[in-house]
């Protein structure tokens, strides 16, 4: 079965630092969801990525696919404190209806 | 637009009692919806996919008649956790899909749901 591998677990980072988070999986990913959930809150949908190579950004968030489709990374420019969450990365299961999800990346940014 | 929303947002009920869970997909039709659940400090794990008009299907490990799912129209499903116990304390959150949005999914907001 497909694995999603996220990293770091946690991250502590001062207001105004980039940071990456990365998500690496077991197999070819055919749709790469990133999410950012607060806690105990519900998701919320930041971008989807499904080409090789692809790369989209919203707001100071940038994600990239890597050309082999099995790694992706999340990039955040000059934090802020309103970004602090869990960053969750999902994948399409083989088959394409299922979405799993890694662990999550928990984010604290210190003012 | 695609706001799915859950009612209730958090419960507190007793060992043994019922607890229905409410998904709603507020302005668009939900083809599919989805429940997961998620454990302090853990991923999000997939407990059924729920089509309209028909049985849910259930993940590996997942007790069906524990964890009632009823997808009655395009804009509802429920979820029963029946005799509930404080094993069953989690967060659950529901997600809705349609077939125009290339199988993106929409969340809802969670329910905590805290067994005593």
């Amino acid at each position: 079965s497909q694995e999603l591998e996220q990293s770091p677990q946690s991250l502590i980072v001062q207001e105004g630092k980039n940071l990456t988070i990365n998500c690496t999986s077991s197999k070819t990913l055919y749709g790469l969801y990133w999410y950012k959930q607060k806690y105990g809150e519900g998701l919320i949908f930041l971008m989807m990525l499904q080409k090789g190579g692809e790369e989209k950004s919203h707001e100071k968030i940038t994600a990239k696919l890597d050309e082999k489709k099995q790694q992706s990374s999340l990039h955040i420019t000059a934090s802020q404190p309103s970004h602090a969450g869990i960053y969750l990365c999902g994948a399409d299961n083989t088959g394409g209806f299922k979405t799993i999800f890694g662990a999550g990346t928990r984010l604290f940014v210190k003012a | 637009g695609a706001v799915v929303s859950q009612h209730p947002s958090w419960v507190i009920c007793k060992s043994g009692t019922s607890v229905k869970i409410e998904c709603r997909s507020l302005d668009f039709q939900a083809t599919t919806m989805f429940w997961y659940r998620q454990f302090p400090k853990q991923s999000l794990m997939l407990m059924a996919t729920s089509n309209e008009g028909s049985k849910a299907t259930y993940e590996q490990g997942v007790e069906k008649d524990k964890f009632l799912i009823n997808h009655a129209s395009l804009t509802l499903s429920t979820l029963t956790v029946t005799s509930a116990h404080p094993e069953d304390s989690s967060f659950y959150i529901c997600s809705a899909s349609r077939l125009a949005a290339n199988n993106e999914q929409f969340f809802g907001p969670g329910t905590r749901l805290t067994v005593l």
